[in-house]
């Protein structure tokens, strides 16, 4: 069965450094893996998704993640971090084929301190 | 979260009573999914529909029912209440590119 673990409940960092949120999955076939973030009391948004090709992956609001395959890992990273990326992260994946539902982690909350 | 709509916002309920969570999309998508948020255990799949008129169980469907009677909506019953539902419900739809999933607000539940 495919799964998704993030071993951090809790990332604290101060700003203007850099970040790293980690996620390391488990999937029999090929994974298309995903990177959201929360928000208080908001839903869930989407920042950036692994599905082929390039291993670093760049998406919104200056993150990035890098999958790698040996590892099984696709870790969130952002070169310098900001007050307001303070918020709940989700790792998730999904499998090539099926019904396309999300399996997610269980969040990791950053907390960037000025 | 433009696209998905999902009523009520809030909802206070006491254990045995019924109530039934709406989900509505204006992005003529097929497929509508239910996930539940519970804190320390991310989001999990309850059910999903990947067409009208169809629908199949995720990983929590328990306790729960749904409905594809259209295109537009699809919508999770709770038939009789308990404090293990409690919980924060989003409904989603597939992305721009069909990869990831676009979430409503959600509907935050509790049941006392």
């Amino acid at each position: 069965a495919q799964s998704v673990a993030q071993p951090e409940d809790q990332v604290n960092v101060a700003e203007g450094n850099p970040l790293t949120v980690k996620c390391t999955y488990s999937v029999s076939g090929n994974p298309y893996l995903f990177w959201y973030v929360q928000y208080p009391n908001r839903g869930l948004q989407f920042l950036l998704k692994y599905i082929t090709g390039d291993n670093l992956v760049k998406g919104s609001y200056g993150f990035e993640a890098e999958f790698n395959k040996s590892q099984t890992s696709f870790h969130l990273k952002k070169p310098s971090a900001l007050v307001s990326d303070s918020a709940l992260y989700f790792c998730a994946v999904r499998f090539f084929t099926g019904r396309r539902a999300l399996t997610f982690g269980s969040g990791t909350r950053l907390q960037v301190q000025p | 979260n433009a696209g998905v709509t999902q009523t009520p916002k809030f909802q206070v309920l006491k254990t045995g009573q019924s109530m039934t969570l709406q989900c509505a999309q204006d992005m003529n998508h097929n497929s509508m999914y239910w996930y539940r948020q519970d804190p320390g255990m991310g989001l999990r799949l309850i059910y999903y529909s990947a067409s009208e008129g169809t629908t199949d169980k995720g990983e929590v469907p328990n306790g729960y029912n749904v409905s594809r009677l259209n295109k537009r909506e699809f919508s999770l019953r709770l038939e009789s209440a308990a404090p293990s539902q409690t919980s924060v419900y989003f409904c989603a739809i597939p992305g721009q590119d069909r990869y990831e999933q676009y979430f409503g607000p959600g509907t935050r539940l509790t049941v006392t």
